[in-house]
């Protein structure tokens, strides 16, 4: 079956480290790749999106792989801050389609 | 420019009700997309609309549907509710809806079902 999995517990890291997020894929062909940082009540913002030629995007503190042999995307926040503190999204496109397949979320928390 | 906008942002049903979710795009946008968001199933793609047209749908009932006006404001109805219908309800506008166009997100509108 098709699936995309993030890491499921919660992610704890203190200021100024880097965090690592995981997304995994089974069974689809994206064509892109995208990363939705989710804050309580509010919706999805857009972050960085990643073609499947691809290997690694950055923007600011911001980093993202794509790894198609592994299906496998890392996002990456260095010198992360409090405010970085959110649930973070991985979405994928598959290829020929337009629709959006969502992963549940990591919740990440910086710890000043 | 102004963001997403849906209304309302909280509604409360009872089982059997219908209900219908009002999302305005941002200005120029013409592809609207809507989601369904549930703490076990994540954030799921119920369809998306581009020039008043269904475009692509995700695996939900024909209990679910929308629709788009020629303004690229959309409407997404869902019949006979359920106690599972309860979740935030997400919408999303873009340029044309490619891929590589940036999705932004509404709020959300809370819909309870009891």
């Amino acid at each position: 079956s098709q699936k995309i999995e993030q890491n499921s517990e919660a992610l704890n890291i203190q200021e100024g480290k880097t965090a690592t997020l995981t997304c995994n894929y089974t069974n689809y062909s994206p064509a892109y790749l995208q990363w939705y940082r989710q804050d309580p009540g509010r919706g999805p913002v857009f972050l960085l999106l990643i073609r499947e030629n691809e290997k690694e995007k950055r923007k600011e503190r911001l980093k993202v792989t794509f790894d198609t042999t592994l299906k496998q995307s890392l996002f990456h926040i260095t010198a992360s801050q409090p405010a970085d503190s959110a649930t973070y999204l991985c979405a994928l496109v598959p290829s020929g389609t337009y629709k959006y397949i969502f992963g549940t979320g990591t919740r990440l928390k910086v710890l000043a | 420019k102004a963001g997403v906008t849906q209304t309302p942002r909280y509604l409360i049903k009872t089982r059997g009700q219908q209900v219908t979710l009002s999302c305005s795009p941002i200005s120029g946008h013409r592809s609207v997309s809507w989601y369904q968001q549930t703490p076990g199933q994540g954030l799921q793609f119920l369809f998306e609309y581009f020039s008043e047209t269904q475009r692509n749908k995700g695996n939900f009932p024909g209990r679910f549907s929308g629709r788009q006006f020629s303004n690229s404001r959309s409407e997404m109805n869902v019949s006979t509710l359920e106690l599972g219908d309860s979740a935030l309800y997400l919408c999303a506008s873009s340029l044309v809806g490619s891929p590589t166009d940036t999705q932004y997100f509404g709020p959300g509108t809370r819909l309870t079902v009891l």
